[in-house]
């Protein structure tokens, strides 16, 4: 099975900007996770979608926003960038059980200048 | 609300000493309990999970690690380390209470000397 994988793996923004990053699961996972990955804060839990509905939130504000698709492919959304917002973002898939796996794909890289 | 702390954020070991990574949890309930590895500029990578079978799991690359739910610790180990064991590794935790999502550590960043 091919594993998750991100588009695109490098972002270059400014201030201000939005950005689309995508995520294609591994066939057959219907939950896709978003983590925000940073040296001062570490990994922290954006939001989840299952079956196209957000049924997980972290603490982030609502600049950051994700929708999922009928065929399991997820996008996030980052509008009006900040400096702050320069990250690894992660994606990750598995499947609907208590204790499944999350596998994680490569990251999206974004920096904002 | 759960928590994971991992001791140290840095480890540095020798080329066949022991590699010990300690993770200690914090949750009201019996959690999910993971470790992930991660090389540079890569994701993610599972190495091992505990989901309340057997308390000592086996993972990939040689390492395990024991569940012990008296001291809500779930550390990481490995007999020999390698010079390939060079990286981050994060002690993870998720409840079904709490969506399943992950919380993670902050990290321990293994530093393997020849």
């Amino acid at each position: 099975k091919a594993g998750v994988t991100q588009t695109p793996r490098y972002l270059i923004k400014t201030r201000g900007q939005q950005v689309t990053l995508s995520c294609s699961p591994i066939s057959g996972h219907r939950s896709v996770s978003w983590y925000q990955q940073t040296p001062g804060q570490g990994l922290q839990f954006l939001f989840e979608y299952f079956s196209e509905t957000q049924r997980n939130k972290g603490n982030f504000p609502g600049r950051f926003s994700g929708r999922q698709f009928s065929n399991s492919r997820s996008e996030m959304n980052v509008s009006t960038l900040e400096l702050g917002d320069s990250a690894l973002y992660l994606c990750a898939s598995k499947g609907g059980r208590a204790g499944d796996t999350q596998y994680f794909g490569p990251g999206t890289r974004l920096t904002v200048l | 609300a759960q928590s994971v702390t991992q001791l140290g954020s840095h480890v540095s070991v020798s080329e066949g000493a022991l590699v010990l990574l300690r993770c200690n949890y914090s949750s009201s309930v019996p959690p999910y309990l993971f470790w992930y590895v991660q090389y540079p500029n890569q994701g993610l990578q599972l190495l091992l999970k505990y989901t309340s079978a057997a308390t000592l799991v086996k993972g990939i690359n040689g390492f395990e690690a024991e569940f012990k739910k008296s001291e809500t610790s779930f550390h990481l180990t490995k007999p020999s380390a390698h010079m390939s064991d060079a990286a981050e590794y994060f002690c993870a935790v998720s409840l079904k209470a709490a969506g399943n999502k992950l919380t993670f550590g902050g990290g321990t960043r293994v530093l393997v000397k020849p």
